[in-house]
């Protein structure tokens, strides 16, 4: 299973943009790049998902560097709701398995 | 209208015991698994189903044994319950398992704890 390194904690301010980062320097061709969420006492949410190209939905962007050795999940207007933990998980054609790290916490300041 | 239930949300048990946690989906997927998170929130596959088949199965003791009567359920059965066993157990579905696009959608846990 390809590995990800994660901040462990971010903290930022309520509607400001925040920029969480990923390296994933042993991605190979065929993983996908994964971001999944954990608000307290819930199951984790699935964020966004992308393998070479930006992308944005109506939850977050994300920005994939070129080299796909790192990748940012942007949220651009950070709420109270958007404190939890946030996972970037390479997903493997095949793998049928997501393999969670230790995460970043993000802190969302009033 | 929820996509990923599971219950009970909690189970306070003694050692030794043994216990059932339930799980369905009704969103019509095809694969489902079981996570553990333990003390240290590090959240771990346990099994995956696809199509009531075991596809994972991660070097899990034996003492715990997964059951998929169709398709929308899976249910994890533990005998003979141990300390090391409390943890938060979700579940969770994708749609096929086996792209790397598939999402999971999890289900709101089920808290155990053996005493």
């Amino acid at each position: 299973d390809a590995k990800t390194t994660q901040p462990n904690s971010m903290e930022s301010n309520e509607e400001e943009p925040v920029h969480l980062p990923c390296n994933h320097s042993t991605i190979s061709g065929t993983d996908y790049i994964h971001w999944y969420r954990q608000l307290p006492s819930q199951g984790p949410e699935y964020v966004i998902h992308g393998l070479t190209s930006n992308v944005n939905n109506r939850m977050a962007s994300l920005a994939i560097a070129e080299d796909r050795k790192s990748s940012t999940l942007i949220l651009h207007r950070a709420t109270l709701r958007d404190a939890a933990v946030y996972y970037c998980i390479l997903m493997r054609q095949g793998a049928q398995k997501l393999v969670f790290g230790q995460g970043t916490r993000l802190t969302i300041n009033p | 209208d929820t996509a990923v239930s599971q219950t009970p949300k909690y189970l306070v048990t003694q050692m030794g015991n043994d216990k059932s946690i339930k799980c369905e989906q009704n969103l019509g997927h095809d694969t489902m698994y079981w996570y553990k998170q333990d003390s240290k929130k590090f959240l771990k596959i346990m099994f995956s189903y696809n199509n009531k088949e075991l596809i994972i199965n991660e070097t899990v003791p034996n003492r715990f044994s997964p059951k998929s009567p169709d398709k929308a359920h899976l249910n994890l059965h533990i005998n003979s319950l141990e300390l090391g066993d409390s943890a938060v157990y979700f579940c969770a579905s994708s749609l096929q398992g086996l792209a790397g696009t598939d999402t999971q959608y999890f289900g709101p846990g089920t808290r155990l704890t053996v005493l």
